[in-house]
């Protein structure tokens, strides 16, 4: 089983809708896990972490399930703006790296 | 906002040529990696460094790559005789403990081996 696994989408949604990405994970010492986002050709940029609570910042909000051991983002009113790749992140226990998801493409339409 | 800073953006070198790829961490932090990303896959982990040695490194890194921290503000990567398959964008990041609260990225090294 891949270490992160997300879907790859794409995702094509209309302007203010609310969409939804999940991502599993295979390490369940894993302590912290993060959301990137990254648009065409360039580097990731870290849009929220994930703790054990979860985590809200405005139209995102990002929950983590350790049972099932998966965390999502969703992302409410969703902008133009927010088309780009959604990029899981979770370290391993020895949090030396953090190994990223293949992505989920997000496109927005008007 | 401090950032990650790498140079050159963009460099195109010869097949078995060596190749220097260079990184500027942000300044307290303490940990740093190099990741890169083929055209149209994923971000995949080479190396993480820390206290002037690398920490962890996956398999893509064999014994072509290095790094060095020559100074107390470069971290460098090196591939000593590049291959077709090492083309591929190279982002350097930078972390204060461990990736616990994310890692910064910088805007990457676009290498085109001919």
């Amino acid at each position: 089983r891949k270490e992160v696994e997300q879907d790859p989408g794409p995702f094509n949604v209309p302007e203010g809708a609310t969409v939804a990405f999940n991502c599993t994970y295979s390490n369940s010492a894993s302590q912290s896990f993060f959301w990137y986002r990254q648009d065409c050709r360039k580097e990731p940029k870290l849009l929220m972490s994930v703790y054990s609570s979860g985590n809200e910042d405005g139209r995102f909000t990002a929950q983590l399930n350790r049972a099932s051991q998966y965390i999502s983002l969703l992302i409410r009113d969703s902008k133009l703006s927010d088309s780009a790749t959604y990029l899981c992140v979770g370290p391993y226990s020895s949090a030396s790296k953090i190994i990223f998801g293949s992505g989920t493409r997000l496109s927005i339409r008007p | 906002e401090p950032e990650v800073t790498q140079t050159p953006s963009h460099q195109v070198t010869q097949m078995g040529q060596e190749v220097i790829l260079r990184c500027v961490p942000i300044s307290n932090h303490l940990y740093f990696y190099w990741y890169r990303q083929i055209l149209g896959q994923k971000v995949e982990f080479l190396v993480s460094f820390y206290n002037n040695e690398i920490s962890e490194k996956s398999e893509i890194f064999d014994d072509q790559f290095s790094v060095e921290r020559p100074d107390g503000s470069n971290f460098t990567l090196k591939i000593r005789s590049t291959k077709l398959e090492d083309s591929a964008m190279y982002f350097c990041a930078s972390s204060e403990a461990s990736g616990r609260y994310g890692y910064t990225f910088g805007s990457g090294t676009r290498l085109t081996v001919v």
